[in-house]
């Protein structure tokens, strides 16, 4: 899982709660990712940024807000907003200089819905 | 629009046999390929990539993948396979001339190798 940590690996969320998913790297990577991961439908984009103090929505950005103050980390809230929020959530991050775009991927936070 | 096909859910074959996991691709430019692997409750471990040159790319634990630009495939290959082997695997592609740098991912191929 290379330099990109993400804590904490499980979390439990009542509904109606907000709740932030925190990811780490040291690897000075300049563009981190956001994905969600459900059985049999891959990973789907959240959010990205490409540089400090910048971020894109991605194709299923709707109920979900980042920051990315520091270079370091890339947090995602999951709000109330998000309907179905249960699923597995994964951070990534790449060079931006890196065109062919390698990214490096943390171990995950399983966030579940009570 | 760009997008990447794993037509399998799963696919099984016994220790020792080869495999083939298959991969088809569609975008508007010329492809950035790349095979990434994922354990359970883990993330994803990136395996090889096609970027030019050789169609045949050679990666970590003994696969390869076979860029094919007439089919548009990628297909990634082992020669033998070990229960280790045994995960979700994941084909992922980027447009050369999409600036946003996205990579979009394929729906995972589950692998089972039977003892």
């Amino acid at each position: 899982d290379g330099g990109i940590t993400q804590s904490p690996k499980y979390l439990f969320r009542k509904e109606g709660q907000n709740v932030t998913l925190s990811c780490e790297q040291n690897l000075n990577h300049d563009a981190m990712y956001w994905y969600r991961q459900d059985p049999g439908q891959g990973l789907r984009l959240i959010y990205y940024s490409q540089i400090v103090n910048d971020f894109q929505k991605g194709d299923i950005a709707e109920g979900y807000s980042v920051s990315r103050e520091k270079k370091e980390s890339f947090p995602l809230t999951v709000t109330s907003a998000q309907k179905n929020p249960t699923a597995f959530y994964l951070c990534a991050s790449s060079l931006r200089t890196d065109q062919y775009n390698e990214q490096f991927f943390g171990p995950g936070t399983r966030l579940t819905v009570l | 629009a760009q997008s990447v096909a794993q037509p399998e859910d799963q696919v099984n074959v016994a220790e020792g046999n080869p495999l083939t996991v298959k991969c088809t691709y569609s975008v508007s430019g010329n492809p950035y390929l790349f095979w990434y692997v994922q354990y359970p409750n883990r993330g994803l471990q990136f395996l090889l990539k096609y970027i030019t040159g050789d169609n045949l790319v050679k990666g970590s634990y003994g696969f390869e993948a076979e860029f094919n630009k007439s089919q548009t495939s990628f297909h990634l290959k082992k020669p033998s396979a070990l229960v280790s082997d045994s995960a979700l695997y994941f084909c992922a592609v980027r447009d050369r001339m999409d600036s946003s740098y996205k990579l979009i991912f394929g729906s995972g191929t589950r692998l089972l190798v039977r003892p």
